[in-house]
Formats: structure tokens, sequence, C-alpha cells
């Protein structure tokens, strides 16, 4: 596509329940990047991926995260019996290749709250 | 460890006023650094970059950067602001893979008319 898309752009959970953020990366870009944005805060990096493979999952916050990517393109977030501290934007960003030159492109984001 | 501190968490400035947007960094080799701009409601743009070589870089709409080594620093600049400037801007530091993509807290900048 022409720019990274999230969907949805709008999520309300009650606590204790699951929920899938999606990430459609711009064609071509191999690898993709969640980042987690908390009211006030800075941009927090979750997780990565080079294909569909994630080197790095430190920054996950707790098991009750994961991710997946199928095919080199769409990603999915998932947050199992979400919480409070759980509310929060969730950005995804795709680049050409998971080096610090090619540059990061943003998608809008999903914005989470949960109840 | 490194981090980026932007030490100012919310600017106001008059539009047709210059600016200047600070960023430090702490980082254990001369990194890779950016500056992004967040809109309300929409995902980060890209202003600028700085890889090597020239220590003023030249961003879109308007913007320059300075890197100072010696300062640890990659100050954000524009010398005459915009009302559709009123944005939060974030400075980012990388150096090797994305994984280390670390981005500063943020400054919310608001434009008065």
């Amino acid at each position: 596509g022409a720019g990274v898309s999230q969907s949805p752009s709008n999520k309300v959970t009650e606590k204790g329940k699951d929920v899938e953020l999606r990430c459609d990366p711009i064609s071509g870009h191999t690898a993709l990047y969640w980042y987690r944005q908390s009211l006030g805060q800075g941009l927090e990096f979750l997780i990565y991926f080079q294909g569909n493979s994630a080197p790095d999952k430190s920054g996950l916050p707790s098991d009750r995260f994961s991710a997946e990517r199928t095919g080199g393109s769409v990603s999915t977030l998932t947050i199992q019996r979400t919480q409070q501290e759980d509310s929060a934007v969730y950005l995804c960003a795709s680049s050409l290749l998971a080096t610090s030159k090619n540059i990061q492109y943003f998608g809008a984001g999903t914005r989470l709250s949960v109840l | 460890a490194q981090s980026v501190t932007q030490p100012d968490i919310h600017i106001t400035v008059s539009e047709g006023a210059s600016l200047e947007l600070r960023c430090n960094y702490s980082y254990g080799a001369t990194p890779y650094l950016f500056w992004y701009v967040q809109s309300p409601g929409q995902g980060l743009q890209l202003l600028l970059k700085y890889f090597s070589g020239d220590t003023l870089v030249q961003g879109i709409k308007g913007f320059e950067a300075e890197f100072k080594r010696s300062q640890s620093s990659f100050n954000l600049r524009k010398p005459s602001v915009h009302w559709s400037d009123a944005a939060e801007y974030f400075c980012a530091v990388t150096r090797n893979y994305g994984q280390n993509f670390v981005f500063g807290p943020g400054t919310r900048l608001s434009v008065l008319p």
C-alpha cells in the first residue's frame, strides 16, 4: 500500500479481555516494528521483525504480549488479559531493511483503552 | 545504556518567531540521529536525519538540525514558525539495528497566532 496501515484506529475493551492489533506495512518493506506510546510518555520499543522472524523481543513488557508476522507482510500484536496499564497508542512502523539507515515509516496508530 | 533527553516538555512560540528544540543523547559511539514530528491523531513523520558528513542537515517543512559532537546534541531549528507546526516533536537515535531505535520523551510545540 501507499503507507503503513493500522487497524483498528481505536479499540475499547474491558479489563481481562484479549485484543489483537493489526499492522499492514508498506509493500516491499522487510522490517516491521511495534512501539507503545503511553500518555505523556515517549515511544517505547516493543518488538521488531526482519521478515517473519523476531530477533529481538526484549521490549515486550510481559508474557501477555505477543506478536507474529506472516508472509513477511501483515503483523498482529496480541495482548492477552488486558490491564488498565495497557492503555496506550500502539504504533507500527516499517522499513525497507532492518538497518538504521533505512528510515522507519509510521502508521497512525491504534489507540487502546482498557476500561 | 543509550538514552535521549529532550529537556523541554512544552514550548510555546508566536507565529513567525524562531524555534529551537533541544535534544541531547548519551551513546557509546556517534549515533545516527533523527527528528520526527507527530501531529494530533497522526503517525510520526520523519523531518530529517543525520548519518555522517555535514553536521548541519536540512529537512522538510523548513526545518534544520545541527549535530554537535562535543555537546552530544542534535537541536532542531526553524527560522519562522507557522501555525501548522504545532505538534509533538521526537528526537531519536540508533546505531545499528532497528531494535536499538531510542526515542526521546518528546516536546510539544504550541503556536500562538
